[in-house]
This record gives structure tokens, sequence and C-alpha cells, in this order.
């Protein structure tokens, strides 16, 4: 079975930083694309950001450029989302989801991890 | 940007009936769009993908169907089960976005 364990969410103050992790398995996770989308609280999905394969070629929404990194280490069956400077309306529950056919649609989803920037 | 619009915002329809959802893309994405059926406190679920093609192990009573700029996301017989946001998503260009979402009630 095709499974997504996010973690790494909480609460931090703006400004501050937080890395958050994805624990993929049930299937090669080195041979596809991978995502992260949030969803803030009562409102709609956003993209964030995809990477490739072999971890090369990366893609941002423009609101979270130079303040997030999206990475993986395919050797521990894992993607990560670096999250530094991060403003109030940065608070979302962050999915990790598998990205089919070069990053374009989404299956499956993990359950998500809850960031909360608050002062 | 590539903007994506969703009609109706809710949408409340008896057990059995047909209904449609629209999505509007701000310019020509071909066929690059999937749907996704969101349940309350739960992740959404890939539902269509390439504007018409069904996922594995969703029901035959959801469809797919449009390109370029107008798709439409159709429930042949509402079920109590489908009551949940339906969400649009382009694939076409970078920021991938999301339409804002259609929420289906039972009647």
């Amino acid at each position: 079975e095709v499974q997504l364990v996010e973690s790494g969410g909480g609460l931090v103050q703006p400004g501050g930083s937080l890395r958050l992790s994805c624990s993929a398995s049930g299937f090669t996770f080195s041979g596809y694309w991978m995502g992260w989308v949030r969803q803030a609280p009562g409102r709609g999905l956003e993209w964030v950001a995809n990477i490739d394969p072999d971890g090369t070629e990366k893609n941002y929404v423009e609101s979270v450029k130079g303040r997030v990194t999206i990475s993986r280490d395919n050797a521990k069956n894992s993607l990560y989302l670096q999250m530094s400077s991060l403003r109030v309306e940065d608070t979302a529950i962050y999915y990790c989801a598998r990205a089919l056919w070069f990053g374009g649609w989404f299956d499956p989803w993990g359950q998500g991890t809850l960031v909360t920037v608050s002062s | 940007d590539i903007q994506m619009t969703q009609s109706p915002s809710t949408l409340s329809a008896s057990v059995g009936d047909r209904v449609t959802l629209t999505c509007r893309a701000s310019q020509s994405i071909g066929s690059s769009l999937a749907w996704y059926q969101q349940k309350p406190g739960k992740a959404p679920n890939l539902l269509i993908y390439k504007a018409s093609n069904l996922e594995n192990g969703v029901p035959s009573r959801f469809s797919g169907s449009g390109s370029g700029t107008e798709f439409t996301l159709t429930i042949s017989s509402l079920q109590p089960d489908d009551s949940a946001t339906y969400y649009c998503q382009h694939f076409k260009s970078y920021p991938w976005t999301f339409g804002q979402g259609t929420k289906v009630e039972i009647k």
C-alpha cells in the first residue's frame, strides 16, 4: 500500500524556521516526482513546490521563493520542506503528495501536518 | 499565472440527482486538468486526471470532460458519500493552481 506520512509541523513565531518531513513507503520513491500542497484553515488548496525524481529540478510558488527549499533523500525514501522567514500567512496544513506524469497531478496524499505561525 | 474558477461555490442536490460542476481556466490548458474530492478533516483524493481519465478505484458515477478552458465534473447519480468539496487543478505550466472549490451538499 502506498503511504505518505508527514511530520515536523508545530507552532513557530513569525520569522522562525521549520523543517517538514514526509516518509514514503509502498512504492519506488526514487522513480517519482513529489510535491507539497498546503491548505490554510478553512481555505482552499495551494500548490507549494515540486521536485523531480533525482532532486535536480525544483519548482516553487512565487510566495515562498527564497524562503522555502524542497529536497529529498532517495536512500531514506524521504521528502523535506525547509521553511524559513515564516509569516503568519504560511499557517496551513501542509500535505506531501506523490506527483504523477512529470509532477502534474497528485496521488496519493499524506494526512498532512499543521504549521501555525503566530506570536 | 493561470487562474482556475469553479462554479457554483455550493451546490445542494438530492440523492440520485445528476450533478455537474464547472471549472474554467483563464487561458487554454489543453487537457492538463485534475479533479479531487476532499471530505472534512481529510486529505484530498484524486478522482480524474488529464481531464477525463477516471482514477483506479473511483466509482464510475464520476466522469470528467472538457478541454481548453472549460471543464466539467459530473456525478451521474449523487450518493450520500459524495458530500464533500471538489477542487480542480491545472498542470499546464508552473505555478500549478487550484480552483477555489465547490461544496456539494445532500438535501
